[in-house]
């Protein structure tokens, strides 16, 4: 059974840093490419960033140079360092697995965590 | 990169049919997903790469993408169907959400 874990979320003060993981099993994130997304409470879905299994990896413009996104394969976890954290960045960060790409451009998520809720405040 | 844009709700009767689009002025044509979110929960895929549905999603749920406008189509809506629904592209490794829909069934 596919299962996505996320941690690492909790209060943190404007220009702080946390690191998110996301713990998977069921499948190996190495294989798949995967994603984070965010959602401020009562907002809409943003896209953060995009990993693909060779390893290359891809911003949201509002997170570019301070977010990095990882994998731990030996773990099996895709992560997100988020650094210089503003006011903005409040939202609860869901990771995602890709699925199956049939054909070219069409990339979407299938197995969805229940996110961790980052909270950039003073 | 592009945006794209859904209607900010839809109201539909139990039994009909519930129609939700996507437009976005570069959308061309993309490959669209569709996710379906409940209140506290994390979203759901009911469609991919426009019209396929995944297993375990009712056959009332459908997709297409005429003039490169993705569509979601709910037959037979019921009221546990009442949720949030978001459209996803790809494009350039970029991955674009629409601002989603509230479908409310009175």
């Amino acid at each position: 059974e596919v299962q996505l874990v996320e941690s690492g979320g909790g209060l943190v003060q404007p220009g702080g840093s946390l690191r998110l993981s996301c713990a998977a099993s069921g499948f190996s994130v190495s294989d798949n490419y995967m994603t984070w997304v965010r959602q401020t409470p009562g907002k809409g879905l943003e896209w953060v960033s995009l990993i693909y299994s060779a390893g290359s990896a891809y911003y949201a413009d509002s997170v570019k140079g301070r977010f990095t996104i990882s994998r731990d394969n030996s773990e099996n976890t895709l992560n997100l360092q988020i650094n210089s954290l503003r006011a903005e960045d409040t939202a609860v960060y869901h990771c995602a697995r890709g699925g199956i790409l049939a054909v070219m451009g069409g990339y979407y998520f299938d197995f969805w965590g229940q996110g961790t809720l980052v909270t950039v405040s003073s | 990169s592009f945006g794209l844009t859904q209607p900010p709700s839809v109201s539909v009767s139990p039994g009909q049919t519930a129609t939700i689009t996507c437009s976005g002025d570069k959308l061309g044509h993309k490959y669209a997903s569709w996710y379906q979110q409940k209140p506290g929960q994390s979203p759901v895929l009911v469609i991919y790469e426009d019209n396929k549905r995944p297993s375990g999603i009712p056959e009332r749920f459908s997709g297409s993408n005429s003039g490169n406008t993705p569509t979601l189509t709910i037959s037979g809506t019921q009221a546990m169907d009442e949720a949030d629904y978001y459209c996803q592209a790809w494009d350039r490794n970029t991955v674009v959400f629409g601002g989603g829909t509230k479908l409310t069934v009175l």
